[in-house]
């Protein structure tokens, strides 16, 4: 079984700066794909950015970008340019590929950190 | 385009009660999730159906069934209601289950059980 391991409960930021959430985890998987998913006051999952293992070059999607180090099984998040409206939970996520070997079996999730934007 | 639907947003059962919580999707997506969330933890999967006509167990199954009634809906059956399934339980839909196809998740049905 894999983990998921955020050890940010909460961060606070100013306005227009730059965060780094932080994300490890822990697998024997070889072939896998990370997620960063917002979840803001009103619930909602919300797909933030995805990055495939086997893909060397970090991904990125506009202001967010992420920090894929496979060796050390880190996964950080850069948010840019901080907006109030990034304030939310974000939760980093794992998905072994389902050729893998016993089937699909969803996202495994981490805790979460909490991100405050302040103004 | 409603995405995924859920019904209904909140409930409010007593021990040993039973209920169904809904999902739909009109994305024409092959694969279907039930996630819960607890306080101060990610989602759990519940169960998932990568396919109409199958259904297979989560990380936390137990005190659950499902149905994958057709391709659009997935419901989730608490069949004698305890305490600790007070959750959030949010339904998801991908495209299918083997591809990195994006999980598009509903808006949760907050469920407390007394």
């Amino acid at each position: 079984a894999q983990t998921v391991t955020q050890s940010q409960p909460e961060m606070s930021v100013q306005e227009a700066e730059t965060v780094t959430l932080s994300c490890t985890y822990d697998t024997s998987e070889s072939n896998y794909y990370l997620f960063w998913y917002k979840q803001p006051p009103s619930r909602q999952m919300i797909l933030v950015i995805r990055q495939e293992a086997y893909k060397q070059q970090n991904a990125t999607e506009n202001r967010f970008s992420v920090n894929f180090q496979k060796a050390a099984k880190s996964f950080s998040l850069k948010i840019s340019d901080s907006q109030l409206g990034d304030t939310a939970m974000y939760f980093c996520a794992f998905m072994k590929h389902p050729y893998s070997g016993g089937g699909a079996d969803g996202l495994t999730f981490g805790k979460g950190t909490h991100l405050i934007i302040q103004p | 385009n409603a995405g995924v639907t859920q019904t209904p947003k909140f409930q409010v059962l007593k021990t040993g009660q039973s209920m169904t919580l809904q999902c739909a999707q009109d994305m024409n997506h092959n694969s279907m999730y039930w996630y819960r969330q607890d306080p101060g933890m990610g989602l759990r999967l519940i169960y998932y159906s990568a396919s109409e006509g199958t259904t297979d167990k989560g990380e936390v199954p137990n005190g659950y069934n499902v149905s994958r009634l057709n391709k659009r809906e997935f419901s989730l059956r608490l069949e004698s209601a305890a305490p600790s399934q007070t959750s959030v339980y949010f339904c998801a839909s991908s495209e299918q289950v083997t591809s990195t196809d994006t999980q598009y998740f509903g808006p949760g049905t907050r469920l407390t059980v007394l």
